[in-house]
């Protein structure tokens, strides 16, 4: 069974422009997750996806959007980017029927500001 | 100039010991917890989790107990191996209070992370 797949690898900005992000689950699964992970704060929570509806959201500016697709894929959106968004950006899939679910992920998209 | 970043904890071991990573967590309504494995490159992988209403659970190789009374948790692993070398992550999974609002789906809250070191 494929794992969760996140493209592209690596992506290079420059301030002000949008960004586009890619994430196919699991097989089976219905619930996407992403998370912004940065040196300086760690692995945070952006939202949750499940049959094509956001669930949960975290704090993150409206700048950071997201939309799930009909065969659960996900896209992420970062407009008007700026320095502080360069991260690694992770996907998770999971099943979506509990509250409490492990959740797999992907290797994520490094993006680079400049 | 100096980066400003997580001081994450570190455990250095030899080949054949047994490590022990421990993580502290605030939120007394936390209910479900996971271990996480990041190697370099790569996302967290899943490696054990366990529920409140448990102790204590086990895998191969690999054992979690939890204490709610001073809400610690730790990951034990069983002769590590250099193959082990990575950043450790414990994340918890908050169930929101009653009538609040929100959902805790999809969302975990993860601790700052343990580097792990085994040499040959």
């Amino acid at each position: 069974k494929a794992g969760v797949t996140q493209t592209p690898r690596y992506l290079i900005k420059t301030r002000g422009q949008q960004v586009t992000l890619s994430c196919s689950p699991i097989s089976g699964h219905r619930s996407v997750s992403w998370y912004q992970q940065t040196p300086g704060q760690g692995l945070q929570f952006l939202f949750e996806y499940f049959s094509e509806t956001q669930r949960n959201k975290g704090n993150f500016p409206g700048r950071f959007s997201g939309r799930q697709f009909s065969n659960s894929r996900s896209e992420m959106n970062v407009s008007t980017l700026e320095l502080g968004d360069s991260a690694l950006y992770l996907c998770a899939s999971s099943l979506g029927l509990l509250l409490n679910e492990k959740l797999f992920f992907g290797s994520g998209t490094q993006l680079s500001v400049l | 100039g100096e980066s400003v970043g997580l001081h994450l904890p570190t455990l250095s071991v030899q080949e054949g010991d047994n490590s022990i990573i421990n993580c502290a967590y605030s939120n007394s309504a936390s209910d479900y917890f996971i271990w996480y494995k990041q190697e370099s490159g790569k996302g967290p992988q899943f490696i054990i989790d366990i529920r409140s209403n448990m102790d204590k659970r086990q895998g191969q190789r690999v054992t979690v107990l939890l204490n709610k009374t001073v809400k610690h948790l730790s990951l034990q692993i069983a002769a590590t191996q250099p193959g082990d070398s990575a950043v450790y992550f414990c994340a918890e999974n908050t169930r929101p209070e009653g009538g609040a609002g929100g959902t805790s789906y999809g969302k975990l809250t993860f601790g700052q992370g343990t580097i792990l070191t085994v040499h040959p």
